[in-house]
């Protein structure tokens, strides 16, 4: 089983509409939790964190966090085409204080 | 606020040369990450200092890669001799504490 799972994609969505990402880790002492957004050729971009079970809103995403079951959603409302990236989960794994990131879901939207 | 410089941003070497790659993080952080990120895949840490302290190396190939942090602010990363699997693109990322992590432009490697 892997640390940080996320689903490949393509996620396709229409323009306007809400993408919904998923993450799930292994190590239930995780603490911190991060997505982070990646354009094609460029480098990570943090877009959200956090760190305790519930919601966390900023502008047009939202971070959901449940520890018991041990997933980090985002979601991405009246999502753009300039929203079409790869979005990282990443996991502060409680055994060494370091960032373990999944894969990655590839995220299309379409006009 | 200046952020995470990396040099070159594009390298190609042949098999079993080698390469360094540079990177200078942002002012006043004292933790310094290098992630290799193969096309495809989430990046992976190889290796983490703590000033001019490593924290983790655990997943550096030790045989082929090293690095230094001199100083406690640049670093520098090596491979040698490099292999076709090292191909990929190469991050560095600071951060003030070990959380929230800022990410360099990264060095493209081709290894031919």
């Amino acid at each position: 089983q892997k640390e940080v799972e996320q689903n490949s994609g393509p996620l396709s969505v229409p323009e306007g509409a809400i993408a919904s990402l998923n993450c799930t880790y292994s190590d239930r002492g995780s603490q911190s939790f991060f997505w982070y957004r990646q354009y094609s050729g460029k480098s990570p971009e943090l877009i959200m964190s956090i760190y305790s079970n519930g919601d966390k809103e900023d502008g047009r995403f939202t971070a959901q966090l449940n520890k018991a079951s041990q997933y980090v959603s985002l979601l991405i409302r009246d999502s753009q085409p300039s929203d079409s990236a790869t979005y990282l989960c990443a996991v502060n794994l409680s055994a060494g204080n370091k960032l373990t990131f999944g894969g990655g879901t590839r995220v299309l939207v379409k006009p | 606020e200046a952020g995470v410089a990396q040099s070159p941003r594009y390298k190609i070497i042949e098999k079993r040369q080698s390469v360094a790659f540079w990177c200078n993080p942002i002012s006043g952080h004292a933790t310094l990450y290098w992630y290799q990120q193969i096309l495809g895949q989430g990046p992976k840490l190889l290796i983490q200092f703590q000033n001019n302290g490593v924290v983790d190396d655990s997943q550096l190939p030790k045989d082929r890669f090293s690095a230094e942090r001199l100083k406690g602010v640049d670093s520098t990363l090596k491979i040698q001799p490099a292999k076709l699997e090292d191909s990929a693109v190469y991050l560095c990322a600071s951060s003030m504490t070990t959380d929230t992590q800022y990410f360099g432009p990264g060095t493209r490697l081709t290894v031919l």
